[in-house]
């Protein structure tokens, strides 16, 4: 089954600084990559996603790069803001049927 | 008109007790998903059903048992409840067996007393 790894487990940023997340995988047939956001006391929801067959995809102030050789994504979040503050989850999928395994999260506090 | 639905909200019940949690999605989806999040934030997943087949079931307690009467539905019934099974529970669905954005239920928090 997958292995997925999600690093750092927190990170604290002050606001209009960047944020970097990574996620790593271990099943070479995974070929979706999404990141989900999970704010306090709410639902996970995506935020953004990315296939296989592209290298970087960006909406706005969130991107997401892939790299498929390393077998690790990141999301990349620039001019944080308050509202930014969850906690975010990887989740690769595609390789076996049916299985949605998600990373450990990572909690983002943004400082004003 | 909700993705995926799940009732109820909050659930306290006291320690040997059975308890079940429904969950509905009207996304036309063919997998669903339970997931339980303790303290520590982590999204453990327990089971999930793809066109009424069980092909995840992790290591988790034969006290906890999904039920999907149909694609729609995947309920999740839970007996001889203790401590431990305090924590919010999250029901999910997507398509095609996971290569897809995955849909939330607004989550049960059950707190065993």
């Amino acid at each position: 089954g997958e292995n997925v790894e999600q690093h750092p487990s927190t990170l604290s940023v002050q606001e209009g600084d960047s944020a970097v997340i990574k996620c790593t995988y271990s099943d070479s047939a995974s070929n979706y990559f999404p990141w989900y956001k999970q704010e306090l006391g709410k639902r996970p929801q995506l935020i953004i996603d990315i296939r296989s067959n592209v290298g970087e995809k960006k909406d706005q102030r969130i991107a997401v790069t892939l790299n498929k050789t390393a077998k690790h994504f990141s999301l990349h979040i620039t001019e944080t803001q308050p509202e930014d503050s969850a906690v975010y989850f990887c989740a690769p999928q595609g390789g076996s049927q049916g299985n949605l395994i998600f990373g450990k999260g990572t909690k983002l506090s943004v400082k004003p | 008109d909700t993705a995926v639905s799940q009732t109820p909200k909050y659930l306290v019940t006291q320690m040997g007790n059975d308890k079940s949690i429904k969950c509905e999605q009207n996304l036309g989806h063919d997998t669903m998903y339970w997931y339980k999040q303790d303290s520590k934030k982590f999204l453990k997943i327990m089971f999930s059903y793809n066109n009424k087949e069980l092909i995840i079931n992790e290591t988790v307690p034969n006290r906890f048992s999904p039920k999907s009467p149909d694609k729609a539905h995947l309920n999740l019934h839970i007996n001889s409840l203790e401590l431990g099974d305090s924590a919010v529970y999250f029901c999910a669905s997507s398509s095609l067996g996971g290569s897809t954005e995955a849909f939330f239920g607004q989550g049960t928090r059950l707190t065993v007393v």
